[in-house]
């Protein structure tokens, strides 16, 4: 079946770039995207790619994909304590289902 | 607020009680979902309506029952709770077609 890994935990300094990878195994997925879940609170969608597009930035925010390899990663520019959260990669099947992974817990300290 | 809302925010029940979640959405959406969120983060779809039809139903125990009266809510009855239906139930819509969905505050459901 469908299954979408992160790894769990990234810790980074302020200021610094942040990279979070996720593989997925879906290879008909056509849109994969990046939440963002605070401490208490609901998903807040960050960016989406599709998948003919290898790159996409929206602001500090930097979106690779490598289909041949179905690895994603989001990459957050001049990371600052408020983006400390856990950061979810979910790919949309095609049953227009969306699979989360695992989520990574982003913890920036100053 | 256009917006997905959801009742209760938090919800402390004991086991084999039934008890009832409600989500509704002012955004106009076709399509509504409940997923669970268990105590390691980990994100399942549970169900998904379109237009008050049931979409999706995943390998969810038949104590979950969703209800939509109108494509603007979507209720989650659960009935003779137990102690591993203790996670947060978020609630999410979009509209019909290739969107990204909307998710709701979620509902913290604790079975003691």
């Amino acid at each position: 079946g469908e299954d979408v890994e992160q790894s769990l935990f990234l810790s980074v300094r302020e200021g610094d770039s942040s990279v979070i990878n996720c593989t997925y195994t879906d290879s008909s997925s056509t849109y994969l995207y990046w939440y963002k879940q605070e401490p208490g609170a609901g998903l807040q969608l960050l960016t989406y790619i599709f998948s003919n597009m290898d790159m996409k930035q929206d602001q500090r925010l930097t979106v690779l994909l490598n289909k041949k390899d179905k690895h994603l990663s989001l990459r957050i520019a001049d990371t600052q304590t408020g983006d400390s959260a856990i950061y979810f990669c979910a790919e949309r099947d095609n049953t227009d289902k969306l699979i989360f992974g695992t989520g990574t817990r982003l913890q920036v300290f100053p | 607020d256009t917006a997905v809302s959801q009742t209760p925010k938090y919800l402390v029940t004991q086991m084999g009680n039934d008890k009832s979640i409600k989500c509704e959405q002012n955004l106009g959406h076709d399509t509504m979902y409940w997923y669970k969120q268990d105590s390691k983060k980990f994100l399942k779809i549970m169900f998904s309506y379109n237009n008050k039809e049931l979409i999706i139903n995943e390998t969810v125990p038949n104590r979950f029952s969703p209800k939509s009266p109108d494509k603007a809510h979507l209720n989650l009855h659960i009935n003779s709770l137990e102690l591993g239906d203790s996670a947060v139930y978020f609630c999410a819509s979009k509209p019909t077609g290739p969107h990204e969905q909307y998710f709701g505050p979620g509902t913290r459901l604790t079975v003691t």
